[in-house]
């Protein structure tokens, strides 16, 4: 079935370019995700990627897409003390119904001053 | 749109008790989730619904879990009777249908704590 994994955590100093590696199984998925959980609160869809593209930037934020080796990551510019939070990839399941994602157990960003 | 609505906000309970979590989706969202969150499990889903009908429940841990959606703008997630190792954020989600990338909405959970 489909699998989403992604390492734990991340710590990095602030100014530092932080990336976050994700590898899926799916390769029939139209889109993948990153979603971000702030402490305290639920997850919030961040950027997203279509399949047929193999990268995607938007400010600070770089998403690139390794459709061969079933490879994503984010790459935050510049991470600041406000970035630290708890990135999800996800990606589509199609091997139930259409409208499922299968998210990927998160890797908790901590970011030192 | 004020969100995914989800109440209560935190609950505490005994074991053996009966807890009801309640969900009001965003109006016109055709999809509705229950996740569960824990450190050592991480993010699970729990059942979905498509249209107030329950599509994927696979994830619902045993017959003490139970999911309902009488209607388009509430959902139900209970768990009778409760235990302690049921103690975890609860979400619900939801997500418009439609062509196109899939975002799912989440609301800010229910904290559930099972004594």
């Amino acid at each position: 079935g489909e699998d989403v994994e992604q390492s734990l955590f991340l710590s990095v100093r602030e100014g530092d370019s932080s990336v976050i590696n994700c590898t899926y199984t799916d390769s029939s998925s139209t889109y993948l995700y990153w979603y971000k959980q702030e402490p305290g609160a639920g997850l919030q869809l961040l950027t997203y990627i279509f399949s047929n593209m193999d990268m995607k930037q938007d400010q600070r934020l770089t998403v690139l897409l390794n459709k061969k080796d079933k490879h994503l990551s984010l790459r935050i510019a510049d991470t600041q003390t406000g970035d630290s939070a708890i990135y999800f990839c996800a990606e589509e399941d199609y091997g139930g119904s259409q409208g499922n994602l299968i998210f990927g157990k998160g890797t908790k960003l901590s970011v030192k001053p | 749109d004020a969100g995914v609505i989800q109440s209560p906000r935190h609950e505490v309970t005994e074991m053996g008790q009966e807890v009801t979590l309640r969900c009001k989706p965003i109006s016109g969202h055709d999809y509705l989730f229950w996740y569960r969150q824990t450190m050592m499990r991480g993010l699970e889903l729990l059942i979905y619904f498509n249209n107030n009908v329950p599509i994927d429940d696979s994830g619902m841990p045993e017959d003490r879990f139970s999911a309902k959606m009488p209607n388009a703008s509430f959902s139900t997630l209970k768990i009778q009777p409760s235990e302690p190792r049921d103690s975890a954020v609860y979400f619900c989600a939801s997500s418009p249908a439609g062509a196109g990338y899939n975002e799912q909405f989440f609301g800010p959970g229910t904290r559930l704590t099972v004594l």
